[in-house]
């Protein structure tokens, strides 16, 4: 069963570390968002590519944030430097089709916290 | 005023009872997906639709598209049924989402 990957799961570091998280979309599938879920704000758009473009980041906070796809298998997110009001939970979704409505498929979240 | 607004926040039920989750839009959309996240875990999609009603086992959702509405039904609810469901639309032709503050479901034995 095709599934997204995200690593790590959990993820604690000091405010001013760096922190990356990867994500593995679905084989074939072309387009790739970063969500982030907090309990205040409930889950926000990041970033998202197609066919390794992006396509929009505007949710992302551009000093601190960066996000990529080095090939069509790994896409990463970066925080540099990280700040406690970062801490939530980091989801990666794929969609198999570009331009077409299609279900998304979540990978299980990475659980950042910054202390 | 958010775009996507469901009702309730909070939901407990015994088992067995018939559940109804509400969502509301104010956007013109493209689909509406209903999506499951258990406690500490990922998210799943469970329907995604732009008009009518889909079933699937004892999850059926349907929208109206007139009035901007959609219901997630759960009929004979189980424990295991424990979510939150989370409503998002789609616009356009880009698939990226908008969510719902999503409806934490608890269903005592």
């Amino acid at each position: 069963d095709a599934r997204v990957t995200q690593t790590p799961r959990h993820k604690v570091t000091e405010m001013g570390q760096e922190v990356t998280m990867r994500c593995q979309p679905i084989l074939g599938h072309n387009t790739v968002f970063w969500y982030r879920q907090t309990m205040m704000q409930g889950l926000e758009l990041l970033a998202y590519f197609r066919n390794r473009a992006p396509l929009d980041d505007s949710g992302m906070p551009k000093d601190r944030f960066s996000a990529e796809m080095p090939d069509a298998t790994l896409a990463t997110l970066k925080i540099q430097p990280s700040e406690p009001r970062d801490s939530a939970v980091y989801f990666c979704a794929s969609g198999p089709s570009s331009g077409q409505n299609s279900p998304l498929h979540f990978g299980n979240g990475t659980r950042l916290t910054v202390t | 005023k958010n775009e996507v607004e469901q009702s309730p926040q909070n939901l407990t039920a015994q088992e067995g009872e018939f559940i109804t989750i509400n969502c509301s839009y104010s956007v013109g959309i493209s689909a509406l997906h209903w999506l499951q996240q258990h406690p500490g875990g990922g998210i799943v999609s469970l329907f995604m639709l732009s008009s009518g009603k889909k079933k699937h086992g004892r999850l059926i959702a349907t929208i109206n598209i007139q009035e901007k509405h959609s219901s997630l039904h759960i009929t004979a609810s189980h424990p295991r049924d424990s979510a939150v469901y989370i409503c998002a639309v789609s616009r356009g032709s880009q698939g990226n989402l908008i969510f719902g503050k999503g409806t934490k479901l608890s269903v005592k034995p």
